[in-house]
C-alpha cells in the first residue's frame, strides 16, 4: 500500500542550529513529494514540492529538500532554525491521492 | 491566505445531530478535498471532487457524504455525529485533478466539537 512515514514524531532544536525532518515515502513509482507547515490552530501551508528535475528544491522560509530516489526518501532541511519555525510538519505524496505522514513537532528551544 | 475559505471556523453540536460544513475553492481551481484531522488518526483523506462529479474517495464513513455544485463549492455532510467525530476538518483545493503535477491550497480549517 501506498505510504508516507515521518519516523520523528517530535524533535527540539535550539534556535540557529540546523534542522532536518526526515521524510520515507513506499509507493511504486516516484509521487509527487511535498513538504507543508501546519502553525497551531492554521492550515497547511505549502513549503515546498519536487515532482521531477534537480532533486535539491528549495522552498520558503529558507527550507529546502533533497530526493533521493535509491532511499525513498524525502527529507526537509534548514540550516538555521528560527523559533518562529515551531511548528507541525508535514511530508505528502501523491500518486493517484495526496497522502500524508504523521507529522512530526518541532520545538524550538531559545 | 490560501484563497481556499472554510466556513464555519467552529462548531459544537450534540451527539447524533447533523453538521454542514461549507469550503469555497481558490478561483480557477476545479478540484476540492476534504481531510479530517484528528489526535488519534492524523490527516486522513476523506473524499475528492472534481468538477462537480466524485472523484476519489477515501477513509469516509457512510454517515458522512459530500457534494459540488456548479459554482465549485463543496459541502461537506456529517450526521449521526458520535463524540469520535470531533476533529478539524480541511478543505483543499487544486487546478486539476489528482495525478497531475500540481499541489493543493488549504483552508483554515473547521473545528467542530462534538458534546
Amino acid at each position: 500500500a501506498q505510504s508516507v512515514t515521518q519516523p520523528d514524531i517530535h524533535i527540539t532544536v535550539s534556535e540557529g542550529a540546523s534542522l532536518e525532518l526526515r521524510c520515507n515515502y513506499s509507493y511504486g513509482a516516484t509521487p509527487y513529494l511535498f513538504w507543508y507547515v501546519q502553525s497551531p490552530g492554521q492550515g497547511l501551508q505549502l513549503l515546498l514540492k519536487y515532482f521531477s528535475g534537480d532533486t535539491l528544491v528549495q522552498g520558503i522560509k529558507g527550507f529546502e529538500a533533497e530526493f533521493k530516489r535509491s532511499q525513498s526518501s524525502f527529507n526537509l532541511r534548514k540550516p538555521s532554525v528560527h523559533w518562529s519555525d515551531a511548528a507541525e510538519y508535514f511530508c505528502a505524496a501523491r500518486a493517484s491521492k495526496l497522502t500524508f505522514g504523521t507529522g512530526t513537532r518541532l520545538q524550538v528551544t531559545l | 491566505d490560501s484563497g481556499v475559505t472554510q466556513t464555519p471556523k467552529h462548531l459544537i453540536t450534540a451527539t447524533g445531530q447533523r453538521v454542514t460544513l461549507r469550503c469555497s475553492p481558490r478561483s480557477g481551481d476545479l478540484s476540492v478535498y476534504w481531510y479530517q484531522q484528528s489526535l488519534d488518526q492524523g490527516l486522513q483523506f476523506l473524499i475528492q471532487y472534481y468538477n462537480g462529479e466524485e472523484r476519489a474517495k477515501g477513509n469516509i464513513l457512510e454517515r458522512f457524504s459530500a457534494q459540488q455544485f456548479p459554482d465549485l463549492h463543496s459541502e461537506l455532510n456529517l450526521s449521526s455525529l458520535e463524540l469520535g467525530d470531533s476533529a478539524l476538518y480541511f478543505c483543499a483545493s487544486s487546478v486539476v485533478a489528482e495525478g497531475m503535477n500540481t499541489e493543493a491550497f488549504f483552508g483554515q480549517g473547521t473545528r467542530l466539537t462534538v458534546v
